[in-house]
């Protein structure tokens, strides 16, 4: 059983650089989903897709964010020109979807990201 | 405003104590669905539970149990004599099924335990 997989583990990187983060979700889901995390907080939702569709993005997702997901399948996030307040837990989730959004996410294990 | 709130930040017990973590939840909608997670030290979220604003019926999973009050807007969580590996970081989660929030999840904050041998 194949859950949903984040890479990398860990980011260490300086201010200023852009990262990528890649998501692949459990295969026969069709809804992803992005979250972050910073310590001692529950995870703050910041956009998911239907298919290759982006449905709804949060508004911390600042424009040096963007989120893809071009085949349907995994997923990519970006964040350009890192900034210290980025540093958190970046989560990935899959569900199944259509419908009503009832169906429980399965979470990956996180890409935990550092900015020096 | 917070759709979810986890008053309890931490929690320690002694093994084979119960233990009820609290969830109070906000929303409009007429239908929503309510979820717990656990946030094991190593880091993943694992989904414990779903329910739905229909169904107030109480449920129980070996040592888990629910208890949905909508009278109340809760979502409690107990676990009967709790056990080491129990220690963890609780979620309580809501979920909107209408309008642009669809699918999305809103976590509380968080109820660290820890269970003590």
């Amino acid at each position: 059983d194949t859950g949903v997989s984040q890479n990398p583990r860990h980011k260490i990187t300086k201010r200023g650089q852009n990262v990528t983060f890649r998501c692949d979700p459990i295969s026969e889901h069709n809804r992803l989903y992005w979250y972050r995390q910073t310590l001692g907080q529950g995870p703050e939702f910041l956009t998911y897709f239907q298919n290759e569709a982006q449905l709804e993005k949060s508004r911390l997702l600042s424009d040096r964010f963007s989120a893809e997901r071009p085949k349907g399948s995994f997923s990519t996030l970006e964040i350009q020109r890192t900034e210290q307040g980025d540093s958190a837990m970046y989560l990935c989730a899959s569900s199944l979807g259509g419908g009503q959004g009832n169906q429980p996410q399965h979470f990956g294990d996180g890409t935990r990201l550092s900015i020096l | 405003a917070q759709k979810v709130t986890q008053a309890q930040t931490e929690i320690s017990v002694v093994e084979k104590e119960d233990v009820t973590l609290d969830c109070v939840y906000e929303t409009r909608d007429t239908t929503y669905y309510l979820f717990w997670y656990k946030q094991p030290p190593s880091g993943e979220l694992v989904f414990l539970i779903r329910r739905n604003s229909f169904d107030e019926q109480n449920e129980i999973s070996g040592r888990y149990s629910w208890n949905f009050q909508k009278s109340t807007s809760s979502f409690n969580f107990t676990i009967t004599a709790s056990q080491v590996v129990d220690s963890a970081v609780y979620f309580c989660a809501l979920s909107e099924a209408a309008g642009s929030t669809l699918g999305r999840l809103y976590f509380g904050r968080g109820t660290q335990l820890t269970v003590w041998p």
